[in-house]
């Protein structure tokens, strides 16, 4: 069955420190790859997506995220991190190709300590 | 991006009583809309699936005649939650796209059934 793991549930880091967040991902066909954000009171916002081509993409906000294939990962990355960045962040896949019928993991919150 | 607003952001009801959630996108015309539930802690569960002027397409597990979706208009999709219950209460979100393009958040309504 598909399925997003996002290992870590609570992450807290110090600003201007990097940042990691780790996404696992279980789907039988090529898949798209999709970080979101949420903060409070506010919609999703899509951060960044792979749907094919370089492994590597870059979002808005500063992030980044790398695609492996061979770990079905998709992890997020920010070299530096600034407080405003504290929110909840959620991995998904989107199943039949693109944007429709996405598949979230339980997200990720980040705390940012000054 | 685009804007999708939800109706109310909160609301209690008492058990047995049904409401009414208003997914709105403001300056697009949505095709396609999008039900999601959020359990605390927990990921976005996809609920049903809605193109403008059909009957709605509902994930399996979920009660179709217990919560009602209408997508009359290419702006407008409202979830009726039908006599509602204490385990009814969640956080519910909508999303809008157009078809087979990135779908918006809206931000969410928490409801609290009594």
């Amino acid at each position: 069955a598909q399925s997003v793991t996002q290992p870590d549930i609570h992450i807290t880091v110090s600003e201007g420190a990097s940042l990691e967040l780790r996404c696992n991902y279980s789907y039988g066909a090529t898949p798209y790859l999709f970080w979101y954000v949420q903060s409070p009171g506010q919609g999703l916002q899509l951060l960044l997506k792979y749907f094919s081509g370089d492994t590597l993409v870059q979002g808005i906000k500063g992030f980044e995220a790398e695609f492996k294939r061979s770990q079905s990962s998709f992890n997020l990355r920010k070299p530096s991190v600034h407080w405003s960045d504290a929110a909840e962040y959620f991995c998904a896949v989107g199943l039949s190709g693109g944007y429709n019928k996405l598949i979230f993991g339980a997200g990720t919150r980040l705390a940012v300590h000054p | 991006g685009a804007v999708v607003s939800q109706h109310p952001s909160r609301v209690i009801c008492k058990s047995g009583t049904s409401v009414k959630i208003e997914c709105r996108s403001l300056d697009f015309q949505a095709t396609t809309m999008f039900w999601y539930r959020q359990f605390p802690k927990q990921s976005l569960m996809l609920m049903a699936t809605s193109n403008e002027g059909s009957k709605a397409t509902y994930e399996q597990g979920v009660e179709k005649d217990k919560f009602l979706i209408n997508h009359a208009s290419l702006t407008l999709s409202t979830l009726t939650v039908t006599s509602a219950h204490p385990e009814d209460s969640s956080f519910y979100i909508c999303s809008a796209a157009r078809t087979g393009n990135e779908q918006f958040f809206g931000p969410g309504t928490r409801l609290t059934v009594l």
